[in-house]
């Protein structure tokens, strides 16, 4: 059964301070999604990343994937108050059309 | 991106009463979509995977009878949930892949409440 953790669960954090969220998972897979939630809303993608060592940026979130470490992280660099939201990895089962499966999901709070 | 659209976005029933949620994929057709439950401040767990023109492959403690799926199109997925009570009040989302498979796509969820 693939199981998906990040951590932390919660995180608070004062404006324009760095910070990094791990995903990691318990069997192979080569795909790994990103995602952000805002209360009372549905998921936005943020990030795909589909082979090992792959990285991506957007404004101040960077994220990158060691499929061998079957660890992905998402970095925020300079946090502004509006990357406060809930964020998700998921990883694919296997290639296709295949389910995902969720990680525990990270709480972000920026702090002015 | 492909677009998902679900429907209702927010729907009130009585205990004992049926309430049918849409997903369509409008610019795609998707021969998989996905059925997502999402309690308060938890993470997302998948409730079912539906087929187009075949059974829905439900996940280990989700009751079927409970909660019917139909994928009757390329297009669209339904998801009825049965003599509904509280406990099943909770945030549905559906998703369905592209046809490149590469990408998963969401619906923007509908908030379930039984009273």
């Amino acid at each position: 059964e693939l199981k998906v953790e990040q951590n932390p669960l919660f995180l608070s954090m004062q404006e324009g301070k760095n910070y990094t969220i791990y995903c990691n998972y318990s069997t192979t897979s080569d795909r790994l999604y990103w995602y952000r939630q805002d209360p009372g809303k549905s998921l936005e993608s943020l990030f795909v990343l589909l082979s090992n060592g792959a990285v991506k940026q957007e404004g101040r979130l960077m994220a990158s994937l060691d499929t061998k470490a079957r660890l992905s992280t998402l970095h925020i660099t300079a946090a502004v108050h509006d990357l406060s939201a809930t964020y998700f990895c998921a990883v694919d089962h296997n290639f296709g059309n295949e389910k995902l499966t969720f990680g525990t999901g990270t709480r972000l709070t920026i702090i002015p | 991106g492909a677009v998902v659209s679900q429907h209702p976005s927010r729907v009130i029933c009585k205990s004992g009463t049926s309430v049918k949620i849409e997903c369509r994929s409008l610019d795609f057709q998707a021969t998989t979509m996905f059925w997502y439950r999402q309690f308060p401040k938890q993470s997302l767990m998948l409730m079912a995977t539906s087929n187009e023109g075949s059974k829905a492959t439900y996940e280990q403690g989700v009751e079927k009878d409970k909660f019917l799926i139909n994928h009757a199109s390329l297009t669209l997925s339904t998801l009825t949930v049965t003599s509904a009570h509280p406990e099943d009040s909770s945030f549905y989302i559906c998703s369905a892949r592209d046809g490149a498979g590469t990408e998963a796509f969401f619906g923007q969820g509908t908030r379930l409440t039984v009273v």
